[in-house]
Parts: C-alpha cells; sequence; structure tokens
C-alpha cells in the first residue's frame, strides 16, 4: 500500500466550477498536511498547510483533514484559468521535513 | 523577492558528461534538499543537507553526490550523467521547523 494516493487526473472544470482536489494517506501517525501548486515547468508553490483536523480557509482556497478517515481535500471555489496547475499534497512529521511524503500530483485545467 | 534559485532553467548534457547544478536560498535555512520530478514517480529525495558540510542521503541517491561548503549553496553532482537522469531537479530549503521552500527547477536532458 503506498503511503499517499493521489488521483493524478487530468481534472477539467468550466471556470466558476467548484474543484475538489483529494488524498488519502495510511500513516496515522503524520501531523501536518500540505498542498503545493506548481505551475508548468516551475518548481511546486506552498498553497496552504494545516496542522490539525477540520477546515482551514483562505480567500477561495479550503484544506480540510480528517484524521480519522486518513482524508484531506483541497477545495477551490469560483475556480478560475489562472488556477490551472498540478497540485500537490504532501505531509509529515513535526520536525522532520526530510521525511514528507509526496502525492503524484493531480493535473487541473479550469477552462474559460 | 527572490527566495530560492537555481543556476540553470534548462541543461542539456552527454552521456558520461559530468554535471553541477546549483542551488542558493537568501533565507538563512539550515535545511536544504534535492529532489528529482519525473511523471509517474512524483518528487522523489535525492539528498539532503541540515548543515554546512553535512548531509543525508535521500531515496534516491545512486549516481549523484552534494556538496555544501557554505550555508546558502548546495550542489547537486552528476559523476557521470546517464540519460536515466533525464528529469526535472527541483532544489528546496527550509529551516528545521518550516515548510520547503523550493526554486523554480533545471530541466535536465541527457542525451
Amino acid at each position: 500500500q503506498k503511503e499517499v494516493e493521489q488521483d493524478p487526473g487530468p481534472l477539467s472544470v468550466p471556470e466558476g466550477a467548484i474543484v475538489s482536489l483529494n488524498c488519502t494517506y495510511s500513516n496515522s501517525a503524520f501531523q501536518y498536511f500540505m498542498w503545493y501548486r506548481q505551475y508548468s515547468r516551475k518548481g511546486p508553490d506552498l498553497l496552504m498547510y494545516t496542522y490539525s483536523s477540520g477546515n482551514k480557509e483562505d480567500g477561495r482556497f479550503t484544506a480540510q483533514v480528517d484524521k480519522s478517515s486518513k482524508y484531506i481535500s483541497l477545495f477551490i471555489r469560483d475556480s478560475q484559468p489562472s488556477d490551472s496547475a498540478t497540485y500537490l499534497c504532501a505531509m509529515g512529521l513535526v520536525g522532520n521535513n526530510r521525511k514528507l511524503i509526496w502525492g503524484l500530483g493531480t493535473s487541473l485545467a479550469v477552462n474559460p | 523577492d527572490v527566495k530560492v534559485t537555481q543556476s540553470s532553467r534548462y541543461l542539456v548534457k552527454r552521456t558520461g558528461e559530468k554535471v553541477f547544478l546549483e542551488c542558493v536560498q537568501d533565507m538563512d535555512h539550515e535545511n536544504m534538499f534535492w529532489y528529482r520530478q519525473d511523471p509517474g514517480l512524483g518528487l522523489r529525495l535525492i539528498y539532503f543537507s541540515y548543515d554546512v558540510k553535512m548531509k543525508e542521503k535521500g531515496d534516491i541517491p545512486e549516481g549523484y553526490s552534494v556538496s555544501r561548503e557554505k550555508k546558502e549553496r548546495f550542489s547537486l553532482i552528476l559523476e557521470s550523467a546517464s540519460t536515466n537522469q533525464t528529469s526535472m531537479y527541483l532544489c528546496a530549503s527550509s529551516s528545521p521547523q518550516s515548510l520547503l521552500d523550493f526554486g523554480p527547477g533545471t530541466r535536465l536532458t541527457v542525451t
């Protein structure tokens, strides 16, 4: 069983749609969870992170963690063409970022 | 707002060449990382450094070495480039408690 599973997509949605991106993981010890956004041929940029179960909101983006189900989600409201990118989930233990576990990334296209 | 820079965006090298990829960060971070990213395989850690002259092997160190002579600079060396090292190489840095900041990446092609 892989430590983290992320559907690679591609996901194609119309502008304005609500997008849901998800990862499941197997190690219940993970303490923090991140979403990185990677535009084509660029390095990943940190989009959101959270240390606890529940929701964290930042503008049009909401990160959700359900530790009991070992499931994390990123929701994008009112999606824009500029949101077209690959979204990577990652998770790890506090103070040990040498051991981060990465999802393969989901490719998202938002069509005008 | 420069944070992590990599010496080249695109690089083409021949099989057997010695290749140097340079990474510089301006955030005074202790930790620096070299990853490679391939379709279907995701991000894989090659080497990690937690201090000057200190390094740890990552998940796929074979065929690579690293050098960290100064805190801000972390170099990845391909001793004898091979075609299976064609990839996107990503450098990142962090403090021990912070999240990773990535550079723009170097797309290396070995022919």
